[in-house]
């Protein structure tokens, strides 16, 4: 099945610096890929994804890039804010799977 | 929050008990999902279902069940509690598998003594 890593595991950012996930993914038929948020003490939501006919995605601060030859993704978070401190899952998904692939979750916190 | 719920949130049980966690979704989604949280690994699935009484298990299965009589219900028992399940559990449903959104509901915690 798919298997999903991320790195960092941790990542410290001062406020108003650029925050960067990375995640590789094995499964090079996989063409879902998500990205959840989890504050903390809440419920993981998803915060923006993207298709494999899709380079690049933007929404605001956040945009997702997508290297298919590489299997590989990113979560890009610019002008970061204090609300931004959360953990952040990636996640993939091969086409016919009823189920996504978590990756292990990055720690983001931004220091004021 | 996609109206998905769980109960109880919270939960003390003692080793060797069963304990039985609820989900319950007013989506009409097709999809519904147990996971469990742990530090350093993630969201872990335990079981999924892909229709009523339609169900199949995930990376974590054992020491789990599950049973999907309808659609908006989905229920997750661990038959015999150990303190190696002490943890936070989330049900999730959505409409297209692994294609789509899943909805997250808020969380059980669970400390099995």
């Amino acid at each position: 099945g798919e298997n999903v890593e991320q790195h960092p595991s941790t990542l410290s950012v001062q406020e108003g610096d650029s925050a960067v996930i990375k995640c590789t993914y094995s499964d090079s038929a996989s063409n879902y890929f998500p990205w959840y948020k989890q504050e903390l003490g809440k419920r993981p939501q998803l915060i923006i994804d993207i298709r494999s006919n899709v380079g690049e995605k933007k929404d605001q601060r956040i945009a997702v890039t997508l290297n298919k030859t590489a299997k590989h993704f990113s979560l890009h978070i610019t002008e970061t804010q204090p609300e931004d401190s959360a953990v952040y899952f990636c996640a993939a998904s091969p086409p016919r799977d009823y189920k996504l692939s978590f990756g292990a979750g990055t720690t983001v916190t931004v220091r004021a | 929050d996609a109206g998905i719920t769980q109960s109880p949130r919270h939960k003390v049980t003692e080793t060797g008990t069963p304990v039985t966690l609820r989900c319950h979704q007013t989506e009409n989604h097709r999809y519904m999902y147990w996971y469990r949280q742990d530090p350093g690994h993630g969201l872990r699935l335990i079981h999924y279902s892909y229709g009523v009484k339609d169900t199949d298990k995930g990376e974590v299965s054992d020491g789990y069940s599950v049973s999907r009589s309808k659609t908006e219900d989905f229920l997750l028992t661990l038959e015999s509690a150990t303190s190696s399940q002490t943890s936070v559990y989330f049900c999730a449903s959505g409409l297209a598998g692994g294609q789509e959104t899943q909805y997250f509901g808020p969380g059980t915690r669970l400390l099995v003594l």
